[in-house]
Formats: C-alpha cells, sequence, structure tokens
C-alpha cells in the first residue's frame, strides 16, 4: 500500500470548514484513499472513501486531485466534537488491513 | 449499527501473567483485527483473521497470539506479559474486502503491565 503524508495538527473556529489535506503521491491505480477520526480515548472512526472521483457523505467530502497523488478531507461546519486526529490511508482493495501513520491532530477552537 | 464491544475498557496485570483480550463484534463480519496504539508511534497492527480459526500475522506480532474459534469472537492472548506491552488495545471487524471496506473499531481496552 502507498504512503501518505499527513501535517502533524492544524485547527479550525467552530463553524468554519476544516481542510485536512494528504499527500499520496506513489499511490497506485487500484488502491482507494480512506479517513478515519480518533477522538481520544475512542477507537478510530470511518468517516469517508474515495477511489477517483469526490465523494460526499453526512459527515464530510472528499476531493481527490485528477492525477490522484493528493486529496482533501473537509469538514464544512467543524464543531468542537470534530476535535480528534484525523488519518489518511491508502490501500488497494485485496488488502485486508489498514496501515494507519501518524495523522493530523485537528483541534476545532470556540 | 455495528457494534464491536472488547471485554474491558481497563486491565491492570502483572509481569509474567497470561492475559486474555476479548472482542466481539455483532454484524457476522469475515475479517478481525487487533491492534496495538502507543503514543507517537500510531495504531500498529498485532494479527487479523479473515475466518473462523484462519490467522495472520500483522506487523508487531511478536509475544501476541490469538484464537478465533468463532466468527464473532477474536481473542488475543498475551503468554507472559511484559512491561513493554502496557499499550491502548484495539479490536476492529469488516467484511471482506472485495471492493473497498469500512473498518468497524471497539472502544479499547487499556491494558497496564506492572
Amino acid at each position: 500500500d502507498a504512503k501518505t503524508t499527513q501535517p502533524p495538527s492544524t485547527d479550525c473556529a467552530e463553524g468554519r470548514a476544516a481542510n485536512l489535506p494528504c499527500n499520496h503521491s506513489t499511490i497506485s491505480g487500484n488502491e482507494y484513499v480512506y479517513w478515519y477520526r480518533q477522538i481520544h480515548s475512542q477507537g478510530p472512526q470511518y468517516i469517508i472513501h474515495g477511489l477517483k472521483n469526490n465523494e460526499t457523505n453526512e459527515m464530510a467530502s472528499l476531493i481527490i486531485t485528477e492525477d490522484r497523488k493528493s486529496s482533501t478531507l473537509i469538514l464544512p461546519h467543524a464543531t468542537l466534537r470534530d476535535t480528534a486526529v484525523y488519518y489518511c490511508i491508502v490501500r488497494s482493495n485485496s488488502g485486508y488491513a489498514l496501515n494507519f501513520g501518524k495523522g493530523t491532530s485537528l483541534l476545532v477552537t470556540p | 449499527d455495528v457494534k464491536v464491544t472488547q471485554s474491558s475498557r481497563y486491565l491492570v496485570k502483572r509481569t509474567g501473567e497470561k492475559v486474555f483480550l476479548e472482542c466481539v463484534q455483532d454484524m457476522d463480519h469475515e475479517n478481525m483485527f487487533w491492534y496495538r496504539q502507543d503514543p507517537g508511534l500510531g495504531l500498529r497492527l498485532i494479527y487479523f483473521s479473515y475466518d473462523v480459526k484462519m490467522k495472520e500475522k500483522g506487523d508487531i506480532p511478536e509475544g501476541y497470539s490469538v484464537s478465533r474459534e468463532k466468527k464473532e469472537r477474536f481473542s488475543l492472548i498475551l503468554e507472559s506479559a511484559s512491561t513493554n506491552q502496557t499499550s491502548m488495545y484495539l479490536c476492529a471487524s469488516s467484511l471482506p474486502a472485495t471492493g473497498a471496506d469500512e473498518q468497524y473499531f471497539g472502544p479499547g481496552t487499556r491494558l497496564t503491565v506492572t
């Protein structure tokens, strides 16, 4: 599975959009981009995934560049409860396990 | 909703003890995983299982074993606990990866070995 690079931390004001970038320049054609988050003292929680097209669900939007070498997770209206560590993971559909890196720590401030 | 439960949220054991961590999922998932999480190291895969009685080593299997006798239950065993196994242990489950899949995690067990 391709390696990902994320900034270690970022912050965002409550009510504003939180943008979390991820670099995956060695991604191959059959690899998906996944995003998970982990709120303090809880297990990780699935957010969204995509292959080529941009995706949106009730939690977030995922924007994948045309060359697929990077992506951005967008939380459109961040709340204090969105404070968490966000993990960007790239894996193929033939793999079983997720390779969690160190993620980005998002702090949403009042 | 998928539910993954772990037998304990907090556990304190002595060095040399045999420790069992239990995980149960209620969604008939084939795949189950054990991770450990340590500050600065992120999540690391210990073992996973893609079927009953099947297991595969992850990145850090040393000092651990697993058991999957029933589909819904995946146990992590520390044969002789050591202080370097003090950690947060997370269990997860998923359907087979025929395309993209989501892993569902339990709340974690914080194990302290003294």
